[in-house]
């Protein structure tokens, strides 16, 4: 079974600067995709990158990156330039690829703080 | 374009009663999910389906439990009879199957079973 791992329970990072959430997940595919989704005070979960294990390239979306190591089994976040709207509970979630089951396995979550 | 929509977004009701949560996926998607968050075992799925029909049903907890799809625009998680541990966060999510593509989410039903 795959399982996802957030070491971070929370984090704070003053506004305008940059903060990385790792997480590292446990898996015996070979093909699959992984996720970052953000969940504000609001309760929404909003999808904030996607990346595809056979893809060598790190995904980026505006502000928020990532760095994929998949020897390593890492899937870390960056997000630069911090705003207050970045304040969220920010979970990491693994899928397996095409032939495998279409569920989401998520991690605890990091709570993510920025201070004005 | 209208996102998943959940239904009720808080339910609070007594032990006992039979809860059920709605869910209208995004038109045009094939697969549906339902999952649960609660603060001790974090977001797990309970049940999808694709194309209506019930694929993976692993994560429902036991036979109070069910779930339904009678069309491509349509589901309902029903609770009977319900108990406090069922109060949680529940979830509808949607998503387009092939190619793996990010799943949306509802705005999900906040459960209280007092």
């Amino acid at each position: 079974a795959q399982t996802v791992t957030q070491s971070q329970p929370e984090m704070s990072v003053q506004e305008a600067e940059t903060v990385t959430l790792s997480c590292t997940y446990d898996t015996s595919e070979s093909n699959y995709y992984l996720f970052w989704y953000k969940q504000p005070p609001s309760r929404q979960m909003i999808l904030v990158i996607r990346q595809e294990a056979y893809k060598q390239q790190n995904a980026t979306e505006n502000r928020f990156s990532v760095n994929f190591q998949k020897a390593a089994k890492s899937f870390s976040l960056k997000i630069s330039d911090s705003q207050l709207g970045d304040t969220a509970m920010y979970f990491c979630a693994f899928m397996k690829g095409q032939g495998g089951s279409e569920k989401l396995v998520f991690g605890k979550g990091t709570k993510l703080t920025v201070n004005p | 374009d209208a996102g998943v929509i959940q239904s009720p977004r808080h339910e609070v009701t007594e032990m006992g009663q039979e809860v059920t949560l709605r869910c209208k996926p995004i038109s045009g998607h094939n697969s549906l999910f339902w999952y649960r968050q609660t603060m001790m075992r974090g977001l797990e799925l309970l049940i999808y389906f694709n194309n209506n029909v019930p694929i993976d049903d692993s994560g429902m907890p036991e036979d109070r439990f069910s779930a339904k799809m009678p069309n491509a625009s349509f589901s309902t998680l029903k609770i009977q009879p319900s108990e406090p541990r069922d109060s949680a966060v529940y979830f509808c999510a949607s998503s387009l199957s092939g190619g793996r593509q990010p799943q949306h989410f509802g705005d999900g039903t906040r459960l209280s079973i007092l």
